[in-house]
């Protein structure tokens, strides 16, 4: 089955760039379309982004300025970046497929946490 | 933004309970809520689409209900599984929002 790994730097400095992949087996990105997430430690869930299949990609209003996502189809992974990161982007990130049909979210990476420091 | 509220927030519920928690969105969504189950230190897993429809795998102790802006998520006998932070999502429009959770745990 599907299954979905994130990677990337568990610490970053603030102001820099954030930058994850998510890695893809069991299945091929060329179908459905592919989101990021995150959660702040104990606190709830804000999708990020998505791209699809065809390299449509929407954002979060909240974070569009900052965000950008992408997908390498030879690799069969695809890749968030958040610029000028802050405390507050301090949180577990995850990857997640979507359904094209009800826009559930299934199957999801493990997580990845990533902490800003000062 | 459509912006999705839950209620409660917490609730404390002995095994063989009937659970009911309630999804409420500031505008219509026809019936384009998920509901999922998260458990500490993992990933959110799906337990209801499209308001009502049962991924398989999903016990059927779980059931959704609801249209427009009104949605619930109920478990007809809680198992001790099933101890964890549920939420529910539009997938209307974007940005997809989130519920803030209820915590559901042993009383």
């Amino acid at each position: 089955q599907v299954q979905l790994q994130e990677s990337g730097p568990g610490l970053v400095k603030s102001s820099e760039t954030l930058s994850l992949t998510c890695t893809v087996s069991g299945g091929s990105i060329s179908s459905h379309y592919w989101n990021w997430f995150r959660q702040p430690p104990g606190k709830g869930l804000e999708w990020i982004a998505y791209i699809d299949n065809s390299g449509t990609t929407k954002y979060n209003p909240s974070l569009k300025s900052r965000v950008t996502i992408s997908s390498d189809t030879s690799k069969n992974h695809f890749s968030l970046k958040l610029t000028s990161v802050t405390a507050a982007d301090t949180a577990v990130y995850y990857c997640a497929r979507g359904d094209p049909r009800n826009n559930y979210f299934d199957p999801w990476g493990q997580g990845t946490l990533v902490t800003v420091s000062s | 933004d459509i912006q999705m509220t839950q209620s409660p927030s917490s609730l404390s519920a002995s095994v063989g309970d009937r659970v009911t928690i309630t999804c409420r969105a500031s505008q219509s969504i026809s019936r384009y809520l998920i509901w999922y189950q998260q458990k500490p230190g993992k990933a959110p897993k799906y337990l209801i689409y499209g308001a009502s429809n049962l991924p398989s795998g999903v016990p059927s102790r779980f059931s959704g209900s609801g249209s427009g802006t009104d949605f619930t998520l109920t478990i007809s006998s809680l198992q001790p599984e099933d101890f964890a932070t549920y939420y529910c999502q539009q997938g209307y429009s974007t940005p997809f929002t989130f519920g803030p959770g209820t915590k559901v745990d042993i009383k």
